[in-house]
């Protein structure tokens, strides 16, 4: 069966540092997605993605935070300078369509870790 | 706002005993609801999932949900337990946006089971 990916599995970084978690979605999903879950916390809906634009963002995704899909397989969410706050477990996922009858598919994450 | 609860933080169940975990939904109209399983180390997998018509649904690795609207519920249920049922349990509601949706999950059930 079709997976998300998600590399690297786990990210140490720098306080300050620019960080990319990499995903690629299942090859013919159109609509993407970050959540995140800081640990003991519940998981909590970054951003989601459809034609090369954001589709909608939570407050959590500041202007610290960008995502992107540089080529035709991946989609990347990318925090310019990273701050203690943001250690957390992130999430891709994709759906194939925008239709809430279309589940949303979950990669295994990244633990982001920062110093 | 809408959202799901899931009241119990830790739930511990001997293997082959049943199981139930709870959610409660608050949300205006018919909510679309999803049960996802995270094992440790692992995404996010979709158990269930319920949009309409009947209100008993079935899901992977033999559990099952039930929707009443008189109680706001949606509670997942096994007849018995097996020991890689271990797992944190994350009820979540479809919240809609213009083009997609985004998911509102709850704080999460952690199951351990006993031999």
């Amino acid at each position: 069966e079709p997976e998300v990916t998600q590399t690297p599995s786990h990210q140490v970084t720098q306080m300050g540092q620019e960080v990319i978690l990499r995903c690629v979605p299942i090859s013919n999903h159109l609509y993407f997605y970050w959540y995140r879950q800081i640990l003991g916390q519940k998981v909590e809906f970054l951003v989601s993605f459809y034609n090369n634009e954001i589709s909608e963002k939570s407050e959590i995704f500041d202007d610290q935070f960008s995502v992107e899909r540089p080529d035709g397989s991946n989609f990347t969410l990318k925090i310019r300078s990273t701050k203690l706050e943001d250690s957390a477990m992130y999430f891709c996922a994709s759906s194939e369509m925008g239709g809430s009858n279309q589940p949303q598919h979950f990669g295994d994450g990244t633990r982001l870790s920062i110093l | 706002a809408q959202s799901v609860t899931q009241p119990d933080i830790h739930i511990t169940v001997s293997e082959g005993a049943s199981l139930e975990l709870r959610c409660n939904y608050s949300y205006g109209a018919t909510p679309y609801l999803f049960w996802y399983v995270q094992s440790p180390g692992q995404g996010l997998q979709l158990l269930l999932k319920y949009f309409s018509g009947d209100t008993l649904v079935q899901g992977i690795k033999g559990f099952e949900a039930e929707f009443k609207r008189s109680q706001s519920s949606f509670n997942l249920r096994k007849p018995s337990v097996h020991w890689s049922d271990a797992a944190e349990y994350f009820c979540a509601v479809v919240l809609f946006g213009a083009n997609d949706y985004k998911l509102s999950f709850g704080a999460g059930t952690t199951v351990t089971v006993r031999a």
